[in-house]
């Protein structure tokens, strides 16, 4: 079956633009997982979403930061007024619930000049 | 606190021999253990995990890792490296107690390159 996907796979764009990340999880995965990854470091967990529960946002760098899911479907992470530190790949990993391994996706690689 | 360390950022081993990339993690209560890989411009491939049970876990391609609580490390190896396992290994844990039961934390990851 289809992974996890994202899109873009690639954005370049200005300081002070606001940019939007999409993530369709696979079917059937309640829980989504957004994390960032800097060059040349881990990954830097940023937000979890399960089901109908609030989502975990104690990850989110800023206010500037912001997701939401629609139901067990798609999400949409938001970085508004980007600087140049929000510079990384962002990645999406879903799983069949929390606590089951995490499958992720590609990423999407932001670069703000 | 829950952390993971990769005291390794480079290992070289040349093609056949056995490899092993080291990994400790530090957790409040029962850890969950993972081993994923990198390969360039690509996103993380999961390779085997740790829940309970059996201390030598079985993964994809021939890897391998083993538990050990007392040493609280999960230490990813395999019997003979294949230049094809080049990549870019990160070790993650998930604790299983307090507010953080969603969230992976991860090492540095640990930059693997097999000699021909």
């Amino acid at each position: 079956g289809a992974g996890v996907s994202q899109s873009p796979s690639n954005k370049v764009t200005e300081k002070g633009k606001d940019v939007e990340l999409r993530c369709d999880p696979i079917s059937g995965h309640t829980a989504l997982y957004w994390y960032r990854q800097r060059l040349g470091q881990g990954l830097e967990f940023l937000i979890y979403f399960q089901g109908n529960s609030a989502p975990d946002k104690s990850g989110l760098p800023s206010d500037r930061f912001s997701a939401e899911r629609t139901g067990e479907s798609v999400s949409t992470l938001t970085i508004q007024r980007t600087q140049q530190e929000d510079s990384a790949v962002y990645l999406c990993a879903s799983s069949l619930g929390t606590g089951e391994t995490q499958y992720f996706g590609p990423g999407t690689r932001l670069l703000v000049l | 606190a829950q952390s993971v360390a990769q005291p390794e950022d480079q290992v070289n081993v040349a093609e056949g021999n056995p490899l092993t990339v080291k990994c400790t993690y530090s957790v409040s209560g029962n850890p969950y253990l993972f081993w994923y890989v990198q390969y360039p411009n690509r996103g993380l491939q999961f390779l085997l995990k740790y829940i309970t049970g059996d201390n030598l876990v079985k993964g994809s391609y021939g890897f391998e890792a083993e538990f050990n609580k007392s040493q609280t490390s999960f230490h990813l190896k395999k019997p003979s490296a294949l230049v094809s396992d080049s990549a870019l290994y990160f070790c993650a844990v998930r604790d299983d107690r307090g507010s953080t039961l969603g969230r992976l934390y991860f090492g540095r990851g640990t930059q693997l390159t097999v000699w021909p």
